[in-house]
């Protein structure tokens, strides 16, 4: 069965500091990759998504970016993180070639607080 | 127009009663539709997906959808305090698209 990993569970950063995510998904080749972000009362809003290697597209323009160094592999960055980057962020991966007929899975999140 | 909204505030049943959250969505061409359940401080988890016209259950979950009207719901039938949670409704075209949640409070 698949399963997908994301880390750290929570983190606590200050303003200006590098930022790092990673998620991981077994269990399944090439599937689509996403990374979502949850602001406190507000709704899940895209940030990223990769439908292979190196293939990146960009949501919402921010000072946040994405890659994709392995086919399992997510990671999203930032060099110098602001007070509104704060929220929960979310990965998220499903089956490749099956358009929006799979769903997403979530993986478990990480909790960015920016101080 | 939001691509799929999700109005209703708070929703609060007794135990036992059926919860009732509704959901609309703009995109005519959309074909798929999912719902989550997100408990608080946790990561949204799929209860539910629902394809075509008509009704489809699970246990005590009960999807509907509606492409004439553009409107999936979801019943939640003899309610748990387990439920209480935010439920999540998704759906679209070119890219999957999720309201805002509904909070459901299930009182004992």
């Amino acid at each position: 069965s698949q399963t997908i990993h994301q880390w750290p569970a929570t983190l606590v950063q200050p303003v200006g500091s590098p930022l790092s995510l990673e998620c991981t998904v077994e269990g399944t080749s090439n599937p689509n990759l996403y990374w979502y972000r949850q602001a406190a009362g507000r709704g899940l809003q895209l940030l990223f998504y990769s439908v292979g290697i190196g293939q990146i597209s960009s949501e919402v323009p921010q000072n946040l970016s994405a890659s994709r160094p392995q086919d399992r592999q997510f990671i999203l960055s930032s060099k110098k993180l602001l007070l509104s980057d704060s929220g929960f962020y979310l990965c998220a991966w499903t089956q490749s070639g099956t358009g929006n007929n799979s769903p997403l899975h979530f993986g478990n999140g990480t909790r960015l607080t920016v101080t | 127009q939001k691509e799929v909204e999700q109005n209703s505030g708070p929703l609060s049943v007794p135990e036992g009663a059926i919860a009732s959250l509704n959901c609309t969505y703009s995109d005519r061409g959309s074909q798929s539709f999912f719902w989550y359940r997100q408990y608080s401080g946790k990561s949204p988890e799929l209860i539910m997906s629902i394809y075509s016209n008509g009704d489809k259950e699970d246990g005590r979950f009960t999807a509907q959808l509606n492409k004439a009207s553009q409107y999936v719901s979801l019943l939640i039938r003899d309610s748990q305090p387990s439920d209480s949670a935010t439920y999540l409704c998704a759906g679209g075209n070119n890219r999957l698209a999720f309201g805002k949640g509904n909070q459901v409070v299930v009182i004992p």
